[in-house]
């Protein structure tokens, strides 16, 4: 069974920096579109953007371009999500998310089971 | 960017009741890239129909989604206690991949 795991909770001040991590299982990890997906508390989905780890190939929402770093390394089946200098307004839960067989074209699949992030004074 | 708007935002049903969710696009979704998502307290979401109406792997057959170009449609012909949930459209046809804002599902 195909899981992505995602690394545990975190709690920063403001303006520290931060990786998140999200490991999938199985040889073909290189060959999906892996997504991050922000909730707010109490609030909604928001898409943040996608890589594809096979060639690093990265796409952003507007909304979230140069205010985070979408990254991968294939090796180890693992993609990165991080900040330079965290804000309080960053306060969520970030779930990482796999298209399908069809890649971007596709919706996500397998979810992550999310990391909470907290930035607090 | 696609903006989605569903409605009801809240939705109160009672078990074995029929639900219909709405999910309405600001522009046409090409090639009907359009799912939906169900989401419980503390839980991941999770897939329940890709291609407006194709359910994913081991979803029920009282799920149902159903539309094209701006409307959508999510269809819950009978509801069962574990449905009351919330629940999200995506549209993955145009970058960036937006979410509507969801529709809760409660016990009425």
């Amino acid at each position: 069974e195909v899981q992505l795991v995602q690394s545990g909770a975190e709690v920063k001040n403001p303006g520290e920096s931060l990786k998140i991590s999200c490991k999938g299982s199985g040889d073909s990890f290189i060959t999906y579109w892996i997504g991050w997906v922000r909730q707010m508390p109490g609030k909604g989905l928001e898409w943040m953007g996608i890589i594809y780890p096979g060639d690093s190939d990265t796409r952003y929402s507007p909304s979230f371009q140069g205010q985070v770093t979408i990254s991968a390394d294939k090796s180890i089946s693992t993609a990165y999500l991080q900040w330079s200098s965290l804000k309080a307004s960053d306060t969520a839960m970030y779930y990482c998310a796999r298209h399908g067989l069809r890649g971007y074209r596709d919706a996500f699949d397998i979810w992550g089971q999310g990391t909470m992030v907290t930035v607090s004074s | 960017e696609i903006v989605l708007t569903q409605s009801p935002g809240t939705l109160s049903l009672s078990p074995g009741e029929r639900a219909t969710l709405s999910c309405r696009a600001s522009q046409s979704l090409s090639s009907s890239y359009l799912a939906w998502y169900q989401q419980k307290p503390s839980q991941a979401p999770r897939l329940l129909i890709y291609g407006a109406s194709s359910r994913a792997t081991g979803i029920p057959d009282r799920f149902s989604g159903s539309g094209s170009g701006t409307d959508f449609t999510l269809t819950i012909s009978r509801l069962e206690p574990e449905d009351f949930a919330v629940y999200f459209c995506q549209q993955y046809g145009s970058s960036p991949f937006t979410f509507g804002q969801g529709t809760k599902l409660e016990i009425k």
